[in-house]
């Protein structure tokens, strides 16, 4: 199946710094999507993106799908960011996501 | 979007019982989804809900252990079948529209197996 890796595994910021967030995987794709699990657990959608870019406030995203990544950008950090941070890819019309490892983002005040 | 609730949000089992944990989502879906998260890791695909008929399921879960109900568009059933502490996780429900299409996960189910 397909494989999908993240980088870094651990970033720690403070607060107001920017920073990128990487997602390469193994084959084409037809589906890609960034997420967002805060402390609490809870999962949040934040781009479905499996090419192109997008924008959503101080949260943007890039993907070269003929290039295998995706980029996920945040600027100007705050600590209500912090959590893990997941790509999750898909190559099928099954709809079934393969997640990567994730990014554990801390932003400290 | 959808907004996707389980029952219950945690729960502390005896080894050896089952568990079934309920999935509602607030609009109809076409797919329905089942992960489960141990501590610290990433998201692993027990199965994909078919409404009407026997779920498909991910290489290393059985039916079995993990049997899983869909009756119809907006809900879905998973019940954790003869648990030991190994079965101790998150699980989370899952639903989208067709292959080309946002997915959004409920809050997760917290078990702990004693």
């Amino acid at each position: 199946g397909i494989q999908v890796e993240q980088s870094p595994p651990d970033l720690i910021l403070q607060e107001g710094a920017n920073s990128t967030l990487r997602c390469n995987f193994s084959d084409s794709v037809n589906n890609l999507q960034w997420f967002h699990q805060n402390p609490w657990g809870q999962l949040i959608n934040l781009f479905y993106i499996p090419s192109g870019t997008k924008q959503n406030g101080r949260l943007s995203a890039t993907t070269v799908a003929t290039e295998r990544y995706s980029l996920l950008y945040i600027s100007s950090s705050q600590t209500t960011d912090s959590g893990v941070y997941f790509c999750a890819v898909s190559n099928t019309n099954a709809g079934k996501s393969t997640f990567g490892d994730g990014t554990t983002l801390t932003v400290k005040p | 979007s959808a907004v996707i609730s389980q029952k219950p949000s945690r729960d502390i089992c005896q080894r050896g019982t089952s568990l079934t944990i309920q999935c509602q989502v607030d609009s109809q879906v076409t797919m329905m989804f089942w992960y489960r998260q141990q501590p610290g890791q990433s998201l692993t695909l027990i199965a994909t809900a078919n409404q009407g008929s026997e779920a498909t399921y991910e290489s290393g879960f059985v039916i079995d252990k993990f049997p899983i109900s869909r009756p119809n568009l907006t809900f879905s059933t998973l019940t954790v079948s003869n648990m030991s502490p190994e079965d101790s996780s998150i699980y989370l429900c899952s639903g989208s529209g067709t292959g080309g299409s946002k997915q959004y996960f409920g809050p997760g189910t917290r078990l702990t197996v004693t």
